[in-house]
C-alpha cells in the first residue's frame, strides 16, 4: 500500500515555543490530507483538512490560529503548534488521500508524539 | 458524530478466530464498512473494506448483513501481534468524505 511518513517521529519542546511537523506521502500524490489528535486512551480526533494549494477547513472546536496548517504540494503538508502549552501534548497523526478516479482510500503516517513541557 | 457501536474490549486466544462486531443501523445506501485497527502508539492500519457484498483479504474477512446495519470483522487465526484497537467506520468512497473514528474494540489475544 501506499505510504504516508512523518517527521520527527516524537518531539519535546519548551511551553510557549512552535513545533512543526511534516507529512509527506512518499509514492502517490495526496490531494487531501488530514490532520488527528489522539490522547491517551482515546480515539483519534479529525482537526483539520486540507487541500493542496487551498486553506484547511478546521473542525469545530479547534483553533486554526493555534494550529496552522500548510498543504503547499501534493506530496507534502506541515502542521504547525504555535505557542505550545502543557495541554498541547498528543499524539499527532496525518493521512492523505490520493483522490483521484473512483478509488479513494485514505493512507495513515505514523504519528508524531510531542511533548510540552 | 462516530456512526458505529463497538463493544470497548474483546479478548480473543491466540490460533482462534477473532469476531469484531460493528452496527451501523444508519449507514446510507452509498456508505461503505471500512475497518482499520491501531497497534499501540502507531498511526491505524487499513484492514478491509466493503459495500453489501463479503469481502475477504490477506488480512481478514468482512461480513455484512443484508440489511447492511451491522457487519462482522473476522480475523481466522488470532495472533498475539493482531492485539490492538479495531474501529469500523462506515463513509463514503468518494467526493470529499472524512473518516471518523469511534471508540473501537480493544481486542486482546491472549496466548
Amino acid at each position: 500500500g501506499a505510504v504516508v511518513s512523518q517527521h520527527p517521529s516524537r518531539v519535546i519542546c519548551k511551553s510557549g515555543t512552535s513545533v512543526k511537523i511534516e507529512c509527506r506521502s512518499l509514492d502517490f500524490q495526496a490531494t487531501t490530507m488530514f490532520w488527528y489528535r489522539q490522547f491517551p486512551k482515546q480515539s483519534l480526533m479529525l482537526m483539520a483538512t486540507s487541500n493542496e494549494g487551498s486553506k484547511a477547513t478546521y473542525e469545530q472546536g479547534v483553533e486554526k490560529d493555534k494550529f496552522l496548517i500548510n498543504h503547499a504540494s501534493l506530496t507534502l503538508s506541515t502542521l504547525t503548534v504555535t505557542s505550545a502549552h502543557p495541554e498541547d501534548s498528543s499524539f499527532y497523526i496525518c493521512s492523505a488521500r490520493e483522490g483521484r478516479g473512483g478509488y479513494n482510500e485514505q493512507f495513515f503516517g505514523p504519528g508524531t508524539r510531542l511533548t510540552v513541557l | 458524530d462516530a456512526k458505529t457501536t463497538q463493544p470497548p474490549s474483546m479478548d480473543c486466544a491466540e490460533g482462534r478466530a477473532a469476531n469484531l462486531p460493528c452496527n451501523h443501523s444508519t449507514i446510507s445506501g452509498n456508505e461503505y464498512v471500512y475497518w482499520y485497527r491501531q497497534i499501540h502508539s502507531q498511526g491505524p492500519q487499513y484492514i478491509i473494506h466493503g459495500l453489501k457484498n463479503n469481502e475477504t483479504n490477506e488480512m481478514a474477512s468482512l461480513i455484512i448483513t443484508e440489511d447492511r446495519k451491522s457487519s462482522t470483522l473476522i480475523l481466522p487465526h488470532a495472533t498475539l501481534r493482531d492485539t490492538a484497537v479495531y474501529y469500523c467506520i462506515v463513509r463514503l468512497d468518494t467526493g470529499g468524505f472524512k473518516t471518523i473514528f469511534g471508540a473501537g474494540t480493544r481486542l486482546f489475544v491472549k496466548a
